[in-house]
């Protein structure tokens, strides 16, 4: 089946630490994204990526890194630079081709600053 | 920059009542235009997008959405709701170009009674 994993489905992290969460799809598309999602808030750009080995920054970046190695995996990293990571992570990704696209999302990450 | 409003935060109908969910969006050129639903603790699932053509789409589970030009408007619509359509919804418009990035709205929960 194709599609996109993310893992873990709950994290708990102690402040201060840094967690990476895992993003990986088998759907070979080219661009991947990170969102971040709060309640009322909707879904807010983190960081993207349309290639391997280039990624830009989206609308909240800080406290925020990603690397992006291999075409199918985009794993981000929550910073202790973050002030307030609590949040459901999403991920997704689409394809850079063809004239009607979508982004396909993952089933997302809890994360929970204890 | 592009930006979307969804006005309604909270939307209860009954079952087997008709259902419209509002989105204005803010955008300098014809926009792609895209309506997800998302289960709680779960990732986004596309119900259907516009990027040319007929004003009136078509989706899955029996959604269908209208864009209106004039209005800057792209509200979705179902005749007649089911108990498992209890979810949130999020409207959302994409950049022309090559990052296809989306921007979302802060979404719309909606509750449907027995």
């Amino acid at each position: 089946d194709g599609g996109i994993t993310q893992s873990p489905k709950y994290l708990f992290r102690k402040e201060g630490q840094n967690v990476t969460l895992s993003c990986e799809q088998n759907l070979n598309h080219d661009a991947m994204y990170w969102y971040r999602q709060d309640p009322g808030q909707g879904l807010r750009l983190i960081y993207y990526s349309q290639i391997v080995n280039d990624f830009q920054k989206g609308d909240i970046a800080e406290g925020y890194s990603v690397s992006r190695e291999k075409k199918e995996s985009f794993p981000l990293t929550v910073t202790s630079a973050q002030k307030n990571p609590t949040a459901f992570y999403l991920c997704a990704s689409s394809p850079r081709q063809g004239a009607a696209w979508e982004q396909f999302f993952g089933p997302g990450t809890r994360l929970t600053v204890l | 920059a592009q930006s979307v409003t969804q006005p309604d935060i909270h939307i209860t109908v009954s079952e087997g009542a008709s259902l419209e969910l509002r989105c204005n969006y803010s955008y300098g050129a014809t926009p792609y235009l895209f309506w997800y639903v998302q289960s709680p603790g779960q990732g986004l699932q596309l119900l259907l997008k516009y990027f040319s053509g007929d004003t009136l789409v078509q989706g899955i589970k029996g959604f269908e959405a209208e864009f209106k030009r004039s209005q800057s408007s792209f509200n979705l619509r179902k005749p007649s709701v089911h108990w498992s359509d209890a979810a949130e919804y999020f409207c959302a418009v994409g950049a022309r170009g090559s990052a296809r990035q989306l921007t979302f709205g802060s979404g719309t929960q909606l509750t449907v009674l027995p």
